[in-house]
């Protein structure tokens, strides 16, 4: 079955703790995403990548980083996690025929609470 | 740059009723159009799209047009069930900035009661 899988699903730590949401997709997608959702802000984009290692800044970078040394796989890290990084995090994958039509593929999301 | 507005809910209906979700976007180039959803619990999921100028997207009893000489792209169903209750994004693709890259609206939430 073609997905996107996200882990963890859902996470409470700690300031300064740090973490990584992995990401994985088995669609042999070129280009995948991160985004934050927030209440009344909607989607924001974080990071993407184009192909293996090939990375670039979305809207919202600071506080993340991520790699891409497979295509597969693209994990996203919070070095030292803030309370504002609070919030419900989606992966995302689109490929060369699903990207012309626009469509992402994205994960179930994954819940995270900075205490 | 590119930017898509929709109008802010929450949308509460009683089933059977009439849909519409506005949308309106800025664009440079000549955008594809999108509307996704995402229903509780879930990631987004394309619900339809339209390429080009008059194309009309359909699916699952939705339907939306591309109108560029008002840049809209309003989402309508004839009649809502309680299972189309979810958060509704409406976003655009610019191949200036890359087929990958989607501007997303700040989504809208709709509540269909029985």
């Amino acid at each position: 079955e073609a997905q996107v899988t996200q882990n963890p699903r859902y996470l409470i730590t700690v300031t300064g703790k740090k973490l990584t949401v992995t990401c994985s997709q088995n669609m042999n997608h070129e280009y995948m995403s991160w985004y934050r959702q927030d209440p009344g802000l909607g989607l924001r984009q974080i990071y993407y990548s184009m192909n293996v290692e090939v990375t670039d800044k979305g809207d919202v970078p600071e506080g993340y980083k991520v790699s891409r040394k497979e295509k597969r796989n693209f994990p996203l890290i919070l070095e030292s996690p803030s309370p504002n990084q609070t919030s419900l995090y989606f992966c995302a994958s689109s490929g060369r025929l699903a990207g012309a039509s626009g469509e992402l593929f994205f994960g179930e999301g994954s819940r995270l609470t900075v205490l | 740059g590119n930017s898509v507005t929709q109008m802010e809910g929450p949308v509460t209906l009683s089933e059977e009723a009439f849909l519409t979700i506005n949308c309106t976007y800025t664009a440079t180039g000549y955008p594809s159009l999108f509307w996704y959803v995402q229903y509780p619990g879930e990631g987004l999921q394309l619900l339809l799209k339209a390429t080009k100028a008059d194309d009309k997207g359909s699916n699952k009893g939705f339907e939306a047009t591309y109108r560029k000489e008002t840049t809209s792209f309003h989402l309508e169903k004839g009649s809502v069930q309680v299972s189309d209750s979810a958060v509704y994004f409406c976003a655009l693709s610019d191949p200036g900035a890359g087929s990958y890259q989607l501007t997303f609206g700040k989504g809208t939430k709709l509540s269909v009661i029985p």
